[in-house]
C-alpha cells in the first residue's frame, strides 16, 4: 500500500519554466491537497479538491493550477516559475467525514533560479 | 490571515519532564484539531485529534487539551523521549463549508538527553 506518492522528488527550474507535480493516492481519498512549507511560515495551503472534477482555492493560490480528472491524481502546475516558489511542496489527501487525518506525501523540493 | 497559531518556534525539554506545545486559533466554526509530527526530509505524521465537543483525548503518551472559550489546545507529551525531537504542527478543519486544513506555523520541539 503505497498512500500518496508524489512525483518528482527533486527539482531544479530556471525562472520562466513551467512544470507539473503529481500526487497520487491509492487510499480511495476524496479530499485531496496542496501545501507549500518555507522556513517560519508553516504549511501553507495552495489549492485543494473535495472530488474528482472540483478544485478550491486555498491560502496562497497565485502562480498555481491545479486538476483533478481522476479521483486518485492531483496535479500541481507551475506555468511561469519564479524565485518564490522555491520550496517543498507536499500532498495530502483524507477521507471524507469528521476530523478525518490526512495522509501526507514525502515532499518535492522545487528550486527555482 | 492566519486562522491557526503556533506562538512559540522552538521548545527545549529534558528526557523524561514534560513537553507542553501550545496552538491559539480565531475561527470558531472549526470542528476538528489535529496535530502532526514531523521529521526532517519527510512529510508530517498524524499524531492525535480532537473533536470541537470535547476537552480532552488521550492517546499513549500524548494528550491534547482544548479550550474553546480561549480559542486555544495544547499537546501534552509525558513522558519526553529522544525520538520526540520533530516539528509539530496544529492544524484546524471547518467540516462545515469548505473542508479546509489549515495549519498552524511549527514549533521545533527539541528533547535534551
Amino acid at each position: 500500500n503505497a498512500g500518496v506518492t508524489q512525483t518528482p522528488k527533486f527539482r531544479v527550474l530556471k525562472t520562466g519554466q513551467s512544470m507539473t507535480l503529481l500526487c497520487a493516492q491509492d487510499m480511495n481519498h476524496e479530499y485531496m491537497y496542496w501545501y507549500r512549507q518555507d522556513p517560519g511560515m508553516g504549511l501553507r495551503l495552495i489549492h485543494y479538491s473535495v472530488g474528482e472534477g472540483t478544485t478550491a482555492k486555498g491560502e496562497v493560490p497565485d502562480g498555481y493550477n491545479v486538476s483533478r480528472l481522476k479521483k486518485q491524481n492531483f496535479l500541481l502546475g507551475l506555468e511561469s516559475a519564479a524565485p518564490s516558489q522555491t520550496s517543498v511542496y507536499f500532498c495530502a489527501s483524507r477521507r471524507s467525514g469528521g476530523g478525518t487525518e490526512a495522509f501526507f506525501g514525502q515532499g518535492t523540493r522545487l528550486t527555482v533560479v | 490571515d492566519q486562522q491557526v497559531k503556533q506562538n512559540s518556534p522552538s521548545l527545549s525539554v529534558q528526557e523524561g519532564r514534560i513537553s507542553i506545545l501550545n496552538c491559539d486559533y480565531t475561527n470558531s466554526m472549526f470542528d476538528y484539531f489535529l496535530w502532526y509530527k514531523k521529521y526532517p526530509a519527510e512529510g508530517p505524521t498524524f499524531l492525535i485529534s480532537i473533536s470541537s465537543i470535547k476537552d480532552k483525548n488521550e492517546d499513549g503518551r500524548f494528550t491534547v487539551f482544548l479550550n474553546k472559550s480561549a480559542k486555544h489546545l495544547s499537546l501534552h507529551i509525558v513522558p519526553s523521549q529522544p525520538g520526540d525531537s520533530a516539528v509539530y504542527f496544529c492544524a484546524a478543519i471547518s467540516n462545515f463549508g469548505n473542508e479546509k486544513l489549515t495549519f498552524g506555523t511549527g514549533t521545533r520541539l527539541t528533547i535534551i538527553p
